[in-house]
């Protein structure tokens, strides 16, 4: 059964509002997760890497404030779209470490397609 | 910088062949992960295998095979008897090594399996 859950799995809003996406690791904690974007046919990208108890660290070029990342604890991050417009719509899809140490393994959620309309 | 390259795009089978995947790396650091991912239609990213910088044995599972060649920077990912049920998207991703494990993919190939 999946190790990282994500919620939801699909979701359409409006232009401008905002929407979260919930990245879940079960069975286990997880004081990094990261979040990727992957366009229709495309390689997934990293957006940000989400800690525990700090900020989350961004990729360049991604907009921290229009990406909002909170990881208020050892199995949630969230990941929130403030502001969406139809550009954002896209598979967003988070992984997780078990661990801390080097590599240990990385498991990944199922995703979650958003369309913003 | 890393980098992977997937060169395929698609690639497309009859059922019972067989098919490889190739993936080429670029990374300065000596230490370092390689990973290959099956990603379904339906999204999500299944894992199929990681392999540290400083093993080389090639690996067998099942149906599936990994050679791995330092040598030439190369993480080869093949299907053996191929099946439908292989359809899918084939990521190979490297991380940097230090524990933060930031995957860095390839474009991805796609696989068709037809009957």
């Amino acid at each position: 059964g999946a190790v990282v859950s994500q919620h939801p799995s699909r979701v359409i809003c409006k232009s401008g509002t905002s929407v979260k996406i919930e990245c879940r690791s079960l069975d286990f904690q997880a004081t990094t997760m990261f979040w990727y974007r992957q366009f229709p046919k495309k390689s997934l990208m990293l957006m940000a890497t989400s800690n525990e108890g700090s900020k989350a660290t961004y990729e360049q070029g991604v907009e921290k404030d229009k990406f909002l990342i909170n990881h208020a604890s050892l199995t949630l991050s969230t990941l929130t779209v403030t502001s969406a417009h139809p550009e954002d719509s896209s598979f967003y899809i988070c992984s997780a470490k078990t661990g801390t140490g080097v590599g240990n393994t990385i498991y990944f959620g199922e995703g979650s397609w958003l369309t913003v309309v | 910088a890393q980098k992977v390259t997937q060169a395929q795009t698609e690639i497309s089978v009859v059922e019972k062949e067989d098919v490889t995947l190739d993936c080429v790396y670029e990374t300065r650091d000596t230490t370092y992960y390689l990973f290959w991912y099956k990603q379904p239609p339906s999204g999500e990213l299944v894992f199929l295998i990681r392999r540290n910088s400083f093993d080389e044995q090639n690996e067998i599972s099942g149906r599936y095979s990994w050679n791995f060649q330092k040598s030439t920077s190369s993480f080869n990912f093949t299907i053996t008897a191929s099946q439908v049920v292989d359809s899918a998207v084939y990521f190979c991703a490297l991380s940097e090594a230090g524990g933060s494990e930031k995957l860095v993919f390839g474009k991805g190939m796609k696989l068709t399996v037809n009957p």
